[in-house]
């Protein structure tokens, strides 16, 4: 258990459907991201939220939509996605701004891994 | 971002010393390199961080020369469980700033045989 606990582990959809990932972090962490990492390809930066604002979007299609309630929560929300949609969807967060030494790089959690059929 | 070069693969043996090298000549002065571990299916996992010269933990060892153009991380006594993909990323650190978007590459492929 790395703090950083992602529901569900793994999702099966069709392109019409609507899901939502979930995240969630126990680590007082004041930063979050999403990832993406699609089969031999490195991981893809997404999006990132920082004090529950969106910070960066990386040129991610409208059927991704990201949700951050407060700085524990986020959330992924998917929309007429594609084939190629199907990945492992990484999520994690981070303390930023602040001087310590037990607070390094990122937490993530175990992924979702989903399957667009 | 400063980006970063390693080696697609390694094979190693059980028992043996691992040493992978990671190069960034374009790393900034605030850049911190950073290693970490991704099991298949699983989140990558925090090994190690540094500045300069070299960093030790439970787990690994870290080494940067001077001009921190490049770094080796060390493995020493490598098992099985030991293999996996290890990244090197190098970014701004969270002393004191922010941590900035870490960006992966491809990582290295470790496979420890028996």
């Amino acid at each position: 258990e790395t703090g950083v606990t992602q529901t569900p582990r793994h999702l099966v959809m069709g392109m019409t459907n609507k899901k939502s990932l979930k995240c969630e972090q126990h680590l007082g962490h004041n930063a979050m991201y999403w990832y993406k990492q699609s089969a031999k390809k490195p991981l893809e930066l997404m999006f990132v939220y920082s004090l529950e604002e969106r910070v960066e979007n990386n040129s991610v299609p409208s059927r991704f939509s990201p949700e951050c309630p407060n700085s524990s929560h986020l959330f992924l929300h998917l929309h007429t996605l594609q084939p190629e949609d199907s990945a492992l969807y990484l999520c994690a967060s981070s303390q930023e701004g602040q001087h310590s030494s037990t607070n390094y790089g990122y937490t993530f959690g175990s992924g979702t891994r989903l399957t667009v059929v | 971002l400063a980006k970063t070069t390693q080696p697609i693969s390694m094979d190693s043996y059980e028992g043996q010393e691992v040493n992978i090298t990671c190069s960034h000549n374009n790393i900034a002065t605030n850049d911190y390199i950073t290693w970490y571990q991704q099991f298949p299916s699983q989140g990558p996992r925090f090994i190690i961080q540094g500045y300069k010269t070299k960093v030790t933990n439970e787990v690994a060892s870290l080494f940067i020369p001077a001009d921190r153009k490049s770094s080796t991380l060390s493995l020493p006594r490598v098992s099985l469980s030991d293999t996996a993909v290890y990244y090197c990323l190098v970014g701004r650190g969270n002393y004191g700033g922010s941590q900035g978007n870490l960006i992966f590459g491809k990582g290295t492929k470790l496979s420890v045989k028996p």
